[in-house]
């Protein structure tokens, strides 16, 4: 099955700093999310994208559809305390008939701020 | 609006018992998925329904596990007899037809000692 590769795993960053993480498939999607999961928490939807080489903004996360399809990325600037927590990228291919929905999910990319 | 609704949101049973989980997708939304999640193999589908029916439930580990919808507004999961490897916690997840975004709950967290 779709196996979506995430980088990095952690990261430790700056208050202040900006943060880019990706994730790469051997597949391609026709769509790309992007979550967010805070402990003891679902992951919560934060940003969509539908056509390949979209670029879609949500205040300081920009997310981009690749071109070939098979990979995204996730931009946060100016990254602030609140910004911890884990982040997941998914990747959906839609399948034949009445659709498929499912999401295949990366192992998600753990940010911590320091002040 | 209500969002997505599981409880309870934490389950410590012992080996060999029954354990369901229960899910209210968000009002609507006619598809409704079971996710399970470890720090081992990350989030898991383990099957989604559309319109109550189950689609696909290639991702069930084993009869152990089942899934129900009765209705657009409930669904359970159901573990018998449960295992030391069945904890983890569990996500129920809803989205609306030809809406690729799915919402999930706030999870279950399922201990089995």
């Amino acid at each position: 099955g779709q196996q979506l590769n995430q980088s990095p795993q952690s990261m430790f960053i700056q208050e202040g700093e900006d943060v880019s993480m990706n994730c790469t498939s051997s597949s391609i999607f026709n769509t790309w999310l992007w979550y967010k999961q805070d402990p003891g928490e679902g992951p919560v939807l934060l940003i969509a994208l539908y056509k390949a080489g979209e670029l879609t903004s949500n205040g300081r996360l920009t997310a981009q559809f690749g071109i070939t399809r098979k990979d995204s990325f996730l931009n946060i600037s100016a990254s602030i305390p609140s910004d911890v927590g884990i982040y997941f990228c998914a990747g959906q291919l839609r399948g034949p008939g009445a659709g498929s929905y499912q999401l295949t999910f990366g192992k998600g990319t753990k940010l911590s701020v320091i002040p | 609006d209500a969002g997505v609704i599981q409880s309870p949101r934490h389950e410590v049973t012992e080996m060999g018992q029954e354990v369901t989980l229960r899910c209210k997708p968000i009002s609507g939304h006619d598809y409704l998925f079971w996710y399970r999640q470890t720090m081992m193999r990350g989030l898991e589908l383990l099957i989604y329904f559309n319109n109550n029916v189950p689609i696909d439930d290639s991702g069930m580990p084993e009869d152990r596990f089942s899934a129900k919808m009765p209705n657009a507004s409930f669904s359970t999961l159901k573990i018998q007899p449960s295992e030391p490897r069945d904890s983890a916690v569990y996500f129920c997840a809803s989205s609306l037809q030809g809406a690729y975004t799915q919402y999930f709950g706030p999870g279950t967290r399922l201990t089995v000692l």
